[in-house]
């Protein structure tokens, strides 16, 4: 039974920075994608930031680039994202998330929620 | 691409035939996903492909559409059905999400 775990989240204040990591177990983590995506009350769902099975391809939502770094060790089975300069608008609950059995999101973590405040 | 959803919100009982659509700003073929989401839940899907119904899912859950406009159908609602849908778009990035429709109980 493929699971992600999400950790690293927390109070941090505007303009530190944070990491996140998601833990994947019960999957060929090496084989799939991996996507963060974050939720907020007022926004709603939003995706943020994609990379390949090798790490050779990355996307990021435009409101994240420059400050936001996705990473992965397939070694370690985790996925990572580093985020830099954070904004209070960056606060939300963060979910990892996998195409496994389709080519869509069909596997997410718990998620983990990153409050930016003073 | 942005993606538009309506209702944002309705109310419906048990045994009632829902129906959600999602519009898309500009074609997107069928590359569009149906997602439930309960609170405190990670969102869980539904549909892809627009019109795929993910194993698990009871067949209650239908999806229509290509192009710029989708629809999502339960058929008859159940207890369990009352919760957030949202749709997603993957034929591009960022892979944006819909507003979300809420199902709450009449």
């Amino acid at each position: 039974q493929a699971q992600l775990v999400e950790s690293g989240g927390g109070v941090v204040q505007p303009g530190r920075s944070l990491r996140l990591s998601c833990a994947a177990s019960g999957l060929t983590f090496s084989s799939y994608a991996m996507h963060w995506v974050r939720q907020t009350p007022d926004k709603g769902l939003e995706w943020v930031a994609v990379i390949s099975y090798d790490g050779s391809k990355i996307y990021y939502l435009d409101s994240v680039k420059g400050r936001f770094t996705i990473s992965r060790d397939n070694s370690r089975n985790t996925l990572y994202l580093q985020m830099n300069s954070l904004r209070a608008d960056d606060t939300a609950v963060y979910f990892c998330a996998s195409p496994v059995d389709t080519p869509y999101f069909d596997h997410w973590g718990q998620g983990t929620l990153v409050t930016v405040s003073s | 691409i942005q993606l538009t959803q309506s209702p944002s919100s309705l109310s419906a009982s048990v045994g009632d035939r829902v129906t959600i659509t999602c519009r898309a700003s500009q074609g997107i073929s069928s590359f569009l996903a149906w997602y439930q989401q309960k609170p405190g839940k990670a969102p869980k899907l539904l549909i892809y492909a627009a019109s795929t119904l993910q194993s698990g899912v009871p067949s209650r859950f239908s999806g229509s559409g290509s192009g710029t406009d989708f629809t999502l159908t339960i058929s008859s609602l159940q207890p369990e059905d009352f919760a957030t849908y949202y749709c997603q778009q993957l034929s591009s990035y960022p892979h944006t999400f819909g507003g979300g429709t809420k199902v709450g109980i009449k």
